[in-house]
């Protein structure tokens, strides 16, 4: 399967704790961008990559929240002392310079 | 005023109807577009890019208005299958940023 890939799936957690997910963008794909989603709404940018270079931070994206991308290829997303408000779908998607974003499955947080 | 709007439907129509959905958006200086379907509980698909000239992929016709603001998707012969929320995508700045913003979406529901 050569298209974006997440891990986990499915992640549930209690308030307080830290939690990280990892995205495995399409190999020839220099873009990747981190979104979150919640029930009726369409996704909210959080921040963008080129290469390595984080490029792009949004406003949404507090100081809990960290993104790496070491080396170019995978990405991580860390959300440090969870708070209820944080449950959501965390979506990665990737692209060339076309734009043209292709999106992986998703992990859904859920905080207790 | 949002950045991106759609009407959130849901739009109920019969099988083999035609339905048009449009979405507005703020920045005039907006230089690329996109429409993505996302079914329940799924990641958003790319359906189509939207360039200035309007371009078509079988049922399913998307277009630019620079004038107005707006970019549409025209689905004709409508399919049980296409029953989903449709995206419109924005990129809304020409330089300084790579933020892409979503309209929360237009649900379609096709009916037998």
């Amino acid at each position: 399967d050569t298209g974006v890939s997440q891990d986990p799936r499915h992640k549930i957690t209690k308030r307080g704790q830290n939690v990280t997910f990892r995205c495995d963008p399409i190999s020839e794909h220099n873009r990747l961008y981190w979104y979150r989603q919640t029930l009726g709404q369409g996704p909210e940018f959080l921040t963008y990559f080129q290469n390595e270079a984080q490029l792009e931070k949004s406003r949404l994206l507090s100081d809990r929240f960290s993104a790496e991308r070491p080396k170019g290829s995978f990405s991580t997303l860390e959300i440090q002392r969870t708070e209820q408000g944080d449950s959501a779908m965390y979506l990665c998607a990737s692209s060339t310079i076309s734009g043209e974003q292709f999106f992986g499955p998703g992990t859904r947080l859920t905080v207790l | 005023r949002k950045e991106v709007e759609q009407d959130p439907g849901p739009f109920n129509v019969p099988e083999g109807a035609t339905v048009a959905f449009n979405c507005t958006y703020s920045n005039s200086a907006s230089q690329s577009f996109f429409w993505y379907r996302q079914d329940c509980r799924k990641e958003p698909k790319l359906l189509m890019s939207v360039y200035s000239s309007g371009n078509e992929d079988g049922r399913f016709t998307a277009q630019l208005n620079r004038a107005s603001q707006y970019i549409s998707l025209l689905i004709r012969d409508s399919k049980l299958s296409d029953s989903a929320t449709y995206l419109c995508v924005v990129n809304p700045t020409t330089s300084g940023t790579y933020k892409y913003i979503f309209g929360t979406g237009t649900r379609l529901k096709v009916l037998a």
